[in-house]
């Protein structure tokens, strides 16, 4: 079945850097979702992305969907502790509307 | 506008026993889909509801199953419970639609099965 990987699995970094995580798949998918989640609680979506090449923001988030329609990355400027959590990508499994396949999941860790 | 709801939030059950748990989705959400989180195998995808139909299903055994009433909320339940379906259970709503695809979680329900 289809596959999203994620990586990396985990990150330590220092308050203010910038962050960079992708998720690669081998089928094509048409939507590209990017979730966090705190310890606790439900996936919040952060950004979606529906066209080959699109790059979208949300605030200090960027995330591109790649030209191949394989690969999706989140970006993160300027790290806070509050960006403390697991990212996870996900895509519609076989391209069908609301069954999600979800990646593996980046573990953030923020060091003030 | 009010979120996702989950009840409950935390249930202790015994093996064999079977479980009912209750998702609200978004108002104006017709679509509610059901995943179960473990450390080991991740998200996964249980079934989804769309105006009281299961349209799609995941790969999970019989004892799970779930439906939909006339006012969007569902439920799912599990039936003989397993040591193994210990797990944060996840509600999601979504439109119908293009932007269908966004789905928006409750906080879940954590299931502890002893």
């Amino acid at each position: 079945g289809q596959q999203l990987n994620q990586s990396p699995q985990s990150m330590f970094i220092q308050e203010g850097e910038d962050v960079s995580m992708n998720c690669t798949s081998s089928s094509i998918f048409n939507t590209w979702l990017w979730y966090k989640q705190d310890p606790g609680e439900g996936p919040v979506l952060l950004i979606a992305l529906y066209k080959a090449g699109e790059l979208t923001s949300n605030g200090r988030l960027t995330a591109q969907f790649g030209i191949t329609r394989k690969d999706s990355f989140l970006n993160i400027s300027a790290s806070i502790p509050s960006d403390v959590g697991i990212y996870f990508c996900a895509g519609p499994h076989n391209n069908a509307g609301n069954m999600l396949t979800f990646g593996g999941g980046t573990r953030l860790m923020v060091k003030p | 506008k009010a979120g996702v709801t989950q009840t409950p939030r935390y249930l202790i059950k015994t093996r064999g026993q079977q479980v009912t748990l209750s998702c609200s989705p978004i108002s104006g959400h017709r679509s509610v889909s059901w995943y179960q989180q473990t450390p080991g195998q991740g998200l996964q995808f249980l079934f989804e509801y769309f105006s009281e139909t299961q349209r799609n299903k995941g790969n999970f055994p019989g004892r799970f199953s779930g439906r939909q009433f006339s006012n969007s909320r569902s439920e799912m339940n599990v039936s003989t419970l397993e040591l193994g379906d210990s797990a944060l259970y996840l509600c999601a709503s979504s439109l119908s639609g293009a932007r269908g695809t966004e789905a928006f979680f409750g906080q879940g329900t954590r299931l502890t099965v002893v």
